[in-house]
């Protein structure tokens, strides 16, 4: 079965850090790519960032409000994902998944884990 | 960033009926879109992609179409099943952006 299991998530004050993992089982996770979703509580999706496999040197992309302060890296060995969550603000409160993206013949995310919730607040 | 916008932002409809939902881009991407279904507490599920290609295991009453700048996801008999909130999402170019999505409930 092609699974996504998401770990990690927790409270964390501002400013804080915290590290999601992200452990893939039922495909080859070394020749995906790889991208991290989140959702606010009674909102809707907002892409995170992506890292690439080693046949695209592992190329990283973020959106613009979180690029500086999320680090997304992999694994291959453990099959897993992570994101790294630094100098955290309230509003990055929220559900995070990870997705993988398939491209052939047209891109898709799919799967998708089941999220863990990050609560950033004092 | 290509903006993604869905129409309506809410609808109410009975098990049986047809219902359509519609997905605008800021700027063309061919056929590079894909349509979610997600039920509240779980992670988005795969229904369409490449605008109008089923995801295997999704029951042939959904359906999409459409390429450039405007798309639809259609439900031809609606089930129990189907009241969810559904996303759109374009994978033309990053940022991979999605519509704000429309809730589908009972009436």
């Amino acid at each position: 079965e092609v699974q996504l299991v998401e770990s990690g998530g927790g409270l964390v004050q501002p400013g804080g850090s915290l590290k999601l993992s992200c452990v893939a089982s039922g495909f080859t996770f070394s020749g995906s790519a790889m991208h991290w979703v989140r959702q606010a509580s009674g909102k809707g999706l907002e892409w995170v960032g992506r890292i690439g496999s080693e046949a695209n040197s592992y190329a990283t992309a973020y959106a613009a409000s979180m690029k500086g302060r999320f680090t997304i890296s992999r694994d291959d060995s453990k099959n897993t994902a992570y994101l790294q969550l630094n100098s955290l603000k309230t509003e990055d409160t929220a559900v995070y998944y990870c997705t993988r993206l398939l491209n052939i013949p047209i891109s898709r995310f799919d799967p998708w884990g089941q999220g863990t919730l990050v609560t950033v607040s004092s | 960033d290509i903006q993604m916008t869905q129409s309506p932002s809410s609808v109410s409809a009975s098990v049986g009926d047809r219902v359509t939902i519609t997905c605008r881009a800021s700027q063309g991407i061919t056929s590079w879109l894909a349509w979610y279904q997600q039920k509240p507490g779980k992670a988005p599920k795969l229904l369409i992609y490449g605008a109008s290609t089923l995801q295997s295991g999704v029951p042939s009453r959904f359906s999409g179409s459409g390429y450039g700048t405007d798309f639809t996801l259609t439900i031809s008999s609606l089930q129990p099943e189907d009241f969810a909130t559904y996303y759109c999402q374009q994978a033309d170019s990053f940022p991979f952006t999605f519509g704000q999505g429309t809730k589908l409930e009972i009436k």
